[in-house]
Formats: C-alpha cells, structure tokens, sequence
C-alpha cells in the first residue's frame, strides 16, 4: 500500500515554463488537496477536491490548475511558473478526518 | 475569514520537560481540530485530534485541550524526548481539506 505519492521530489523551472507535479493515491478516498509551504510558513491550501470531476479553490489558488478525472490522481499544474512559486509542495487525500500526505515535491523557479 | 495561528514561533525545552505549544483559531464554528508533527524534509505526520464536543484528548504522551470560549487549543508533551525536535503545526478540518497555522518549532536539548 503505497498511500500517497507525489512525482518528482526535485524540480527547478525557468520563469515562465510550464509543468505537472502528480499526486496519486491508492486508498480510494474521496477528497484530495494541495498545499503549498514556504519558510517559516505553515502550510496553505492551493486547491482541493471532493470526488472526481469536482475541484475548487483554497487559500492561494493564482497561478495554479488542478483538474480530478479519477478518484487515484489530482495533479497540479502551473501553467507559466513564477519566482513566488518557489515552494515545497505537498498533496493529501482523506476521506474526511484522517489525511495522508505526499513526502512532498521541492520546487524552485529561477 | 478562517484562520488558525500560533502563539510562538520557537519553544526550547530540556530533556523531560513538558512541552506546551498553543494554538488560537477565529472561526468560532470550527469544529475539528488536527495536530501535527513535521520533521525536516518530511509531510505533516498526525499526532492527536479533537472535536469541538470534546474539551481534552489524550494520546500516547500527548494531550490536546480546546477551550471554545477563547477559541484557543493546546498540545501538551510530556516528558519530552529529542526526537519531539520538529515543527508543530495546528489545523483546521473542514471537512475536506485542512487550514494551517504557522507552525512552532520545538527544540529538546538533553
């Protein structure tokens, strides 16, 4: 049983690039979320999910796409990526009380 | 709107001290709290929960309190071992995604 797993751990961008951070979970629940968490910060909910198909935002949504086709998967698009995006990156599934987290994705734009 | 934050950012404590770290939220109509534990490089790991229809919990060495009327909540540690060294972070579950606080940082010198 995996739980959930967030590809890749590293990534540096160039400003303006675009890219995917996956996030899959083999415990078939039904809510999933990214947070995103920066120095000194705690973490901040970018977007989240109640079922496939159905999506909505969080605390610090600009600058990010999610989409949820299965219940497995909730990837995480930036579409033109910015400095202010340099973040660690974290995706949790639940099934309402009890929530796994990703071991995370350490994003650096340049 | 929501919002849940910490006291302090630091707390440095001896080997076999308690540990008290403090939690203030605004939303009087929360109702489901998590803690959790962060290790360097690591996703949240869950330590204890509490519901508002409960005023104190306790886990293996821990201890969650929440006070409605002041909307402040607390996670107590005792005798308090090094590897507690992380970073504590209280949240907010609503149900389907969580809302952070900033985090305290606890260092254990033995």
């Amino acid at each position: 049983n995996a739980g959930v797993t967030q590809t890749p751990k590293f990534q540096v961008l160039k400003t303006g690039q675009s890219m995917t951070l996956q996030c899959a979970q083999d415990m078939n629940h039904e809510y999933m979320s990214w947070y995103r968490q920066d120095p000194g910060m705690g973490l901040r909910l970018i977007h989240y999910s109640v079922g496939a198909g159905i999506t909505d935002q969080g605390e610090v949504p600009n600058g990010y796409n999610v989409s949820r086709s299965t219940t497995e998967d909730f990837p995480l698009r930036l579409l033109s990526a910015a400095p202010s995006q340099t973040s660690v990156y974290f995706c949790a599934s639940s099934y309402g009380d009890g929530y796994t987290f990703g071991s995370g994705t350490r994003l650096t734009v340049v | 709107g929501e919002s849940v934050g910490l006291h302090l950012p630091t707390l440095s404590v001896q080997e076999g001290d308690n540990s008290i770290i403090n939690c203030a939220y605004s939303n009087s109509a929360s109702d489901y709290f998590i803690w959790y534990k962060q290790e360097s490089g690591k996703g949240p790991q869950f330590i204890i929960d509490i519901r508002s229809n409960m005023d104190k919990r306790q886990g293996q060495r821990v201890t969650v309190l929440l006070n409605k009327t002041v909307k402040h909540l607390s996670l107590q540690i005792a005798a308090t071992q090094p590897g507690d060294s992380a970073v504590y972070f209280c949240a907010e579950n609503t149900g389907t995604a969580l809302i952070f606080g900033k985090g305290t940082t606890l260092s254990v010198s033995s």
